[in-house]
């Protein structure tokens, strides 16, 4: 069955480190492939997403790329900030089973000043 | 903006106490999705439903119910509430035909069972 996998927290930054966090996935089919942020105390927020292999997210200095060939959807970011001290998820949709969303295990990054 | 709104951000029950999440969404989506999320062990998907009426089980059901009579509206119930199911609690819309567009998240209901 379709299913995401990243990996574990927490990962620990100074400020202007360089930031990745790998997500590899399983899905049937051509699924579209999602980064959510999930700030304390409150719901998951979308940062970016793909729709098809080769395309690149981004959004707020984030990036991933989707690659078919590795099957993996990598978030990176070249300066990371105390304020995206947060939890990261990887998702992926796909149109089998209703369009049923499947989420990494969340990876939490914590940034020091 | 899609809106996903849950009746209350934090609520405190007593053990045996039936329980009501609500959740409602504005952006006329057929699908909507109950989640609880607790520390390392990522989101668990409870129920989702795909339209009117029409509810599927996820991975952990056991203790749940859904209700879903209108659209817009998709509630979560625990007949029976325990401090097991003390946890946060995280709906989401999201269209069904279509993989391109993401699922849109509530703030969350924070639950305590006493």
């Amino acid at each position: 069955g379709d299913s995401v996998t990243q990996m574990e927290g927490p990962v620990t930054l100074s400020e202007e480190a360089f930031l990745t966090i790998n997500c590899t996935y399983t899905a049937t089919g051509y699924p579209s492939l999602f980064w959510y942020v999930q700030y304390p105390g409150e719901g998951l927020q979308l940062l970016l997403k793909a729709t098809k292999a080769d395309d690149k997210g981004s959004n707020k200095g984030f990036e991933a790329t989707y690659r078919k060939e590795t099957t993996s959807f990598h978030l990176e970011k070249g300066s990371v900030q105390v304020s995206d001290s947060a939890v990261y998820f990887c998702a992926l949709s796909a149109l089998n089973n209703f369009n049923k969303f499947y989420f990494g295990s969340g990876t939490k990054l914590n940034v020091k000043p | 903006d899609v809106k996903v709104t849950q009746s209350s951000r934090y609520l405190v029950k007593r053990t045996g106490e039936k329980v009501f999440l609500e959740c409602v969404q504005d952006m006329d989506h057929e699908n909507m999705f109950w989640y609880r999320q607790d520390p390392g062990l990522g989101l668990r998907l409870i129920y989702f439903s795909y339209d009117v009426k029409m509810k599927e089980k996820g991975d952990i059901p056991e203790g749940y119910s859904v209700s879903r009579e209108k659209k817009e509206r998709f509630s979560l119930i625990l007949e029976s509430a325990s401090t097991n199911q003390t946890s946060m609690y995280l709906c989401a819309s999201s269209y069904r035909d279509s993989s391109v567009y993401e699922q849109y998240f509530g703030p969350g209901t924070r639950l305590t069972v006493t």
